[in-house]
């Protein structure tokens, strides 16, 4: 299976900051099949990135996803109070499907 | 936009079946394109994907819990189910379902239930 390695653990930020969150692939991605979540403290994750790029449905701008390969990532150009939550990203090319063990991104 | 809410014993006994459904509101859940899946997670920690289900009845579950994992849909109320049998302390965990993209991601999800499995 793909293992999927976040990076950095936590992130510590200011609100108006620009946030790099990191997604490594122990193997090639097929077809760049990934996506990112946001999930806040007692909530489901919410879907933010699929296809590596593409924004969900009703997403800010200010999010982003890059990436192809085994290395990926997601940006957050300015940060909003309500983006503070922990991110993970899930591969969806190979099976079974698998997720990364997220990065907490709090304020600082 | 499609609602999901699992619903289910909150506790279950050692060695027992965990039993949960997960009721599709606002959509078909015989739309062809999606297919239906549960996530779990672990208290503190990360995601771990289940299985999923096709309205059809075709199933796929993790290589790690299909030994014990059992999924089926009702389309007449619109629901999809999971059972995990001899389950284990090991098995608590939130469970969520989710509604997969044909792509394979997940772009709905049910709020999540707890669920404790001790003797």
């Amino acid at each position: 299976e793909i293992v999927l390695t976040q990076s950095p653990d936590t992130l510590s930020l200011s609100p108006g900051e620009r946030a790099t969150l990191s997604c490594r692939a122990s193997q090639s991605v097929k077809s760049n099949f990934l996506a990112w979540y946001q999930q806040k403290l007692g909530q489901a994750p919410r879907l933010l990135i699929s296809g590596a790029s593409s924004r969900a449905t009703g997403i800010p701008d200010r999010f982003s996803g890059g990436g192809s390969g085994t290395d990926f990532t997601l940006t957050i150009s300015r940060l909003e109070p309500e983006d503070f939550a922990v991110y993970y990203c899930q591969q969806y090319g190979s099976s079974p499907i698998t997720f990364g063990q997220g990065t907490r991104l709090e304020i600082k | 936009q499609v609602q999901l809410v699992e619903s289910g014993p909150g506790l279950v006994k050692t060695s027992q079946t965990l039993s949960l459904t997960c009721t599709v509101s606002g959509g078909s859940i015989t739309s062809g394109y999606y297919s239906w899946s549960w996530i779990r997670q672990h208290p503190g920690v990360g995601l771990e994907w289940i299985g999923y289900i096709h309205y059809s009845g075709s199933t796929y579950g993790n290589p790690s819990l299909r030994s014990r994992l059992a999924m089926s849909v009702d389309t007449s109320k619109n629901q999809f189910s999971l059972e995990l049998s001899s389950v284990t302390a090991a098995d608590t965990a939130v469970y969520y379902c989710a509604k997969k993209h044909g792509g394979g991601y997940f772009d709905s999800w049910g709020q999540g239930t707890l669920v404790t499995v001790s003797s």
